[in-house]
């Protein structure tokens, strides 16, 4: 295993279509997010899993987004009728978190980067 | 809530030279602290972190001390190379969930 992967690389879409993308995080990981980051802009926090679980979404997580984790391994994010403003880098992390340490490191993957045209 | 603000980019630098890059925080309680880099083309990786104040996280000859009296995190080099031509990111351990929180980013670049 080497890292957190995230598939597509790159997808380009139209105005109003789904869009769905993938992470693979490292195998161990117990907690994986998903963050955003748009051009100029450090990543924003988006949703979280702990296993299968997902225990916090942001408020930039519109309705049209959903994520699951279903066997606690890999997660998908979809993003329903996309709109322009949804052009963005999507990053995976994934981190192993045991006992009463939080803030163990996130290990980011390369990306998905979204064009919505 | 909690924030982190940090230096605007970009920064230019010849080689050798020293390198400092502001970041402050916004937080209640004690976060942890980090700081990522991502090179062209790459992922986030963390560069170094500290957990308490303090603390001196330090990797690839990066430092930053956790200072909170100050709610800073400075990051400093002290002769960079072109290798080290990046984008940092400062960021904080936000609330019981575990995200990190980010600042902006400062794009360096390090000219031979």
């Amino acid at each position: 295993d080497t890292g957190v992967s995230q598939n597509p690389r790159h997808k380009i879409t139209k105005r109003g279509q789904n869009v769905t993308f993938r992470c693979d995080p490292i195998s161990e990981h117990n907690r994986l997010y998903w963050y955003r980051q748009t051009l100029g802009q450090g990543p924003e926090f988006l949703t979280y899993f702990q296993n299968e679980a997902q225990l916090e979404k942001s408020r930039l997580l519109s309705d049209r987004f959903s994520a699951e984790r279903p066997k606690g391994s890999f997660s998908t994010l979809e993003i329903q009728r996309t709109e322009q403003g949804d052009s963005a880098m999507y990053l995976c992390a994934s981190s192993l978190t045991s006992g009463g340490l939080t803030y163990n490191e996130q290990f980011f993957g390369p990306g998905t980067r979204l064009t919505v045209l | 809530g909690d924030s982190v603000t940090q230096m605007e980019g970009p920064v230019t630098l010849s080689e050798e030279a020293f390198l400092t890059i502001n970041c402050t925080y916004t937080a209640t309680g004690y976060p942890s602290l980090f700081w990522y880099v991502q090179y062209p083309g790459e992922g986030l990786q963390l560069l170094l972190k500290a957990t308490k104040a303090d603390d001196k996280g330090s990797n690839k000859g990066f430092e930053a001390t956790y200072r909170k009296e100050t709610t800073s995190f400075h990051l400093e080099k002290g002769s960079v190379q072109v290798s080290d031509s990046a984008v940092y990111f400062c960021a904080l351990g936000g609330g019981s969930q575990g995200n990190l929180i980010f600042g902006k980013g400062t794009k360096l670049s390090v000219k031979p």
